[in-house]
């Protein structure tokens, strides 16, 4: 069955040290999401991709960065790791027909020290 | 952006039938109307989604009023596994992903 996975599903850093988290899908959709989830905000947009090469600035991006050089993966990147940064962090993804919906990984959870 | 306001929790029993509501003033022409449920510890789950009027699946209706500035999410008779948290979601689906604006969802809480 396809699926989206993310790795680490934890990670414990230390602030000014770079974390990249992994979202691999197995749909073969061209559109990829990252967001976060912190209490008292709900999910909120990070980056986002259509497809290969191609990514874009979200709501909350600063301190963010992500690379698409596959349809299967969109890896996400914190330069530089701060204590805002720590949340729950979801992939998704989409197809790209007009009533696709996107599907979410399990999550990963960051805390910066 | 759309923004999205939606009420903090909600208190139910098994058996009856639960209606969230989503507001979303500013919608735009092109935007959609999704909803997830969201398990803790999980990433959000596929409900339902809309544009105008009512739609229905195996497990929910949803609702949108012709003005479409507000959306009713309707779970027939929940049980207990139905205790979760539930986003709407406003939005384009194909392309301006920017637009994208959820909701800060609602604790629904299902009681025997």
């Amino acid at each position: 069955d396809a699926e989206i996975t993310q790795s680490p599903r934890h990670k414990i850093t230390e602030t000014g040290r770079q974390v990249t988290l992994a979202c691999h899908q197995t749909w073969n959709h061209n559109n990829m999401f990252w967001y976060r989830q912190d209490l008292g905000h709900g999910l909120r947009l990070i980056h986002y991709s259509y497809g290969v090469q191609d990514t874009n600035k979200g709501e909350v991006s600063d301190g963010y960065s992500v690379s698409r050089s596959n349809t299967e993966d969109l890896p996400l990147t914190l330069e530089s790791a701060a204590s805002s940064q720590t949340s729950v962090y979801f992939c998704a993804s989409s197809g790209s027909g007009s009533t696709d919906t996107q599907y979410f990984g399990p999550g990963t959870r960051l805390t910066v020290l | 952006l759309a923004k999205t306001t939606q009420p903090i929790s909600m208190d139910s029993y098994e058996g009856q039938e639960v209606n969230i509501t989503c507001s979303h003033n500013n919608i735009a022409t092109n935007d959609y109307i999704t909803w997830y449920q969201q398990f803790p510890s999980q990433g959000p789950r596929f409900i339902i989604q809309g544009y105008k009027t009512k739609v229905t699946n195996e497990v929910a209706s949803l609702f949108i009023p012709a003005d479409r500035k507000s959306s009713t999410l309707s779970l027939p008779r929940v049980s207990l596994s139905d205790t979760a948290v539930y986003y709407c979601l406003v939005g384009p689906l194909n392309t301006g992903f920017q637009k994208l604006v959820f909701g800060t969802g609602t604790r629904l809480l299902v009681s025997p």
